[in-house]
């Protein structure tokens, strides 16, 4: 079954602090991965997208085939990236459905 | 670009009673996915709508309906209101690409449904 695993709750860091936010999936595709963001009061947006292989505020996510892993990561956090994080799987073949993990609330502390 | 816009922001129902939603999506977005969101649950896929067609459906019960307009406004029914049904409704709209994909799905605000 397809399925997205975000093994933390809660990660909390220091401000400055190296940051990994786990993700693992399974599918048996060729599976299309993204990070959606949700700060404090304001809708769910899209962070990262593993085809576009870009860096947003800082962030980046390598997908490992072999590993089914989506980590997202920051050298150096920042208070403003106080969030909640999901890590969301689209199938292949034109299906417009997205399958997210249950959420990881990243808390920089000063 | 006016983001994507839901109706309303919050409801009070009691059980057994029904409701609609209403999602307007980004102008040009043809394809309106619906998410239900709980603390226990998480994010759901309910389902996907393109071009009035449902084309996606998740592992909801048959109270849980939906339909799509030609100007791509969609509109959620739940029908027979229990309890477990309180959650956030979250609706999200998208473009189709040439190839067939699609690109991001920009998120609405979400509709509070609160069931007594």
């Amino acid at each position: 079954a397809q399925r997205v695993t975000q093994p933390e709750k809660l990660l909390s860091v220091f401000k400055g602090a190296p940051v990994e936010l786990k993700c693992n999936y399974s599918y048996s595709g060729s599976p299309e991965l993204f990070w959606y963001v949700q700060y404090s009061r304001q809708r769910l947006q899209l962070l990262l997208r593993h085809i576009s292989r870009e860096s947003i505020k800082g962030f980046t996510a390598d997908l490992n085939k072999g590993e089914t892993s989506f980590h997202l990561k920051k050298p150096f956090a920042q208070e403003e990236d106080s969030a909640m994080y999901y890590c969301a799987l689209m199938f292949s073949g034109g299906y417009n459905k997205l399958i997210f993990g249950a959420g990881t609330r990243l808390a920089v502390h000063p | 670009k006016a983001g994507v816009t839901q109706t309303p922001r919050y409801l009070i129902k009691t059980r057994g009673q029904q409701v609609t939603l209403s999602c307007s999506p980004i102008s040009g977005h043809r394809s309106v996915s619906w998410y239900q969101q709980t603390p226990g649950q998480g994010l759901q896929f309910l389902f996907e709508y393109f071009s009035e067609t449902q084309r996606n459906k998740g592992n909801f019960p048959g109270r849980f309906s939906g339909r799509q307009f030609s100007n791509s406004r969609s509109e959620m029914n739940v029908s027979t209101l229990e309890l477990g049904d309180s959650a956030l409704y979250l609706c999200a709209s998208s473009s189709r690409l040439a190839g067939g994909s699609y690109n991001e799905q920009f998120f609405g605000p979400g509709t509070r449904l609160t069931v007594l």
